[in-house]
């Protein structure tokens, strides 16, 4: 398993302001995703951070918006930028381990909520 | 794309009654996983299911992948308030790092 420490727990905001998210694994690790849960519904993955080059996004996420780092192999942050109601939602990082290196190890969370 | 179909999206039963929960896809899966999630928490894993036709117990809880490892099920025998939580199914692609989940489950067991 993974020890997985996300910061802030919940947040509101501002709209028009930015936020970042910080994640920090108790383990070096390759990759770090991260994910939006809208409110009672599943998770959808905005990109995969990888040490030393830049973040892959998935499709109808872009870097402008949600810029992330990952400046070692233990820690990343995600912003999500100039804000809108539109993208209150739980923010989760994650990380694989295990079975075929696919088992999914989360945070608890951060709850934005954009007023 | 690879879509993993969960059904049903809502459940509310009494505690003690049984039920199962069904994860379908087109695709083939090299593993299949089983999370639930508590409010205010991120998804805590349950199971990985990796061979066609596995079945796994986790106490109360029966998994099973399907022979041609592109559906699941996860059975809960006499259900506890306890088992409360959304519970999402999440399949690996060969070769691929990224997870396909499931739409999710919202199961309710009423005391």
């Amino acid at each position: 398993s993974a020890v997985i420490s996300q910061k802030p727990s919940r947040d509101i905001c501002q709209r028009g302001t930015s936020l970042t998210i910080q994640c920090q694994v108790d383990s070096q690790v390759t990759m770090m995703f991260w994910y939006r849960q809208q409110p009672g519904q599943s998770l959808t993955l905005i990109a995969t951070a990888n040490q030393g080059s830049e973040a892959t996004y998935e499709s109808g996420f872009v870097i402008d918006k949600f810029p992330i780092s990952r400046p070692n192999l233990t820690f990343s942050t995600l912003t999500v930028s100039n804000m809108s109601p539109e993208d209150s939602s739980i923010y989760l990082c994650s990380v694989a381990r295990g079975i075929g290196g696919t088992e999914a190890f989360f945070g608890q969370g951060t709850r934005l909520t954009v007023v | 794309t690879q879509l993993l179909e969960q059904s049903p999206q809502f459940l509310s039963i009494q505690e003690g009654e049984n039920l199962t929960v069904y994860c379908n896809s087109s695709s083939v899966f090299s593993s299949l996983q089983w999370y639930r999630q508590e409010p205010g928490e991120g998804p805590v894993l349950l199971v990985t299911v990796v061979t066609g036709g596995e079945v796994k117990k986790l106490k109360r809880l029966t998994f099973q992948f399907g022979d041609a490892r592109k559906d699941s099920s996860l059975h809960i025998t006499a259900a506890q308030p306890g088992d409360t939580g959304l519970y999402l199914c999440a399949g690996a692609t060969q070769g691929a790092q990224k997870l396909v989940f499931g739409q999710g489950t919202r199961l309710t067991i009423n005391p």
